[in-house]
């Protein structure tokens, strides 16, 4: 199957600063991404779909200044978390489509990200 | 919009046994997409099985099968002959006819007991 990374797998960062997260479809191009946002022991929640060459659409009740996404290219789309907060601490995955099928997203291994 | 509803927030099965994972749906599409995905405590989601909305046969991949009644709006994952390895978070999801992202229910929690 198709392989989606993700880059880093884990981060810590202070309150204040900001925190860029990197999805890469890697054997495939991906038109469209997403970025879903997972709180311990709690489901995947869509925060945004990311297409390449476009803005970014964003779910309702997710702040599109504070989550930055970028669909730089056709293998590359990033998520900055801009003044991170505490409360911004999650698990964070994407998942591409691959054009060539109709239905299936590929996920990253998802980003750790912890704010102190 | 789109809805799932898991009504089984943890499960307990003997292995070898074969359980049924409970999953129900709502959406005003008339094209859609069902989804299984495994989640272990590594974070990755893993995806086992689809079905769409116009499949008049069930999705079968392995030891996995989808039981879709449409009427019902029900998609129940059935997992045959249970693994130790099969122990994890399952979440169901669901997605439109277009190009949209996943909606993912609360997921189950099973645990496979040797």
């Amino acid at each position: 199957g198709a392989v989606v990374s993700q880059h880093p797998s884990w981060v810590i960062c202070k309150s204040g600063t900001s925190v860029k997260i990197e999805c890469r479809s890697l054997d495939f191009q991906a038109t469209t991404m997403f970025w879903y946002r997972q709180f311990p022991k709690q489901s995947l929640m869509l925060m945004a779909t990311s297409n390449e060459g476009s803005k970014a659409t964003y779910e309702q009740g997710v702040e599109k200044d504070k989550f930055l996404i970028n669909h730089a290219s056709l293998t590359l789309s990033t998520l900055t978390v801009t003044s991170a907060h505490p409360e911004d601490s999650s698990f964070y995955i994407c998942s591409a489509r691959d054009p060539q099928f109709s239905y299936e997203q590929y996920f990253g291994p998802g980003t750790r990200l912890t704010v102190t | 919009a789109q809805k799932i509803t898991q009504t089984q927030p943890g499960m307990f099965v003997q292995e070898k046994e074969a359980v049924t994972l409970d999953c129900t749906y709502d959406t005003s599409d008339q094209s859609y997409g069902l989804f299984w995905y495994k989640q272990p405590s590594s974070g990755e989601m893993i995806f086992l099985i689809y079905q769409g909305s116009y499949d008049e046969q069930n999705a079968t991949e392995g030891r996995y099968s989808l039981n879709f009644q449409k009427a019902r709006k029900s998609a129940n994952l059935v997992i045959s002959a249970s693994q130790l390895g099969d122990s994890a978070m399952y979440f169901c999801a669901t997605t439109g006819g277009g190009a949209d992202g996943l909606t993912f229910g609360k997921g189950t929690h099973l645990i496979i007991q040797p």
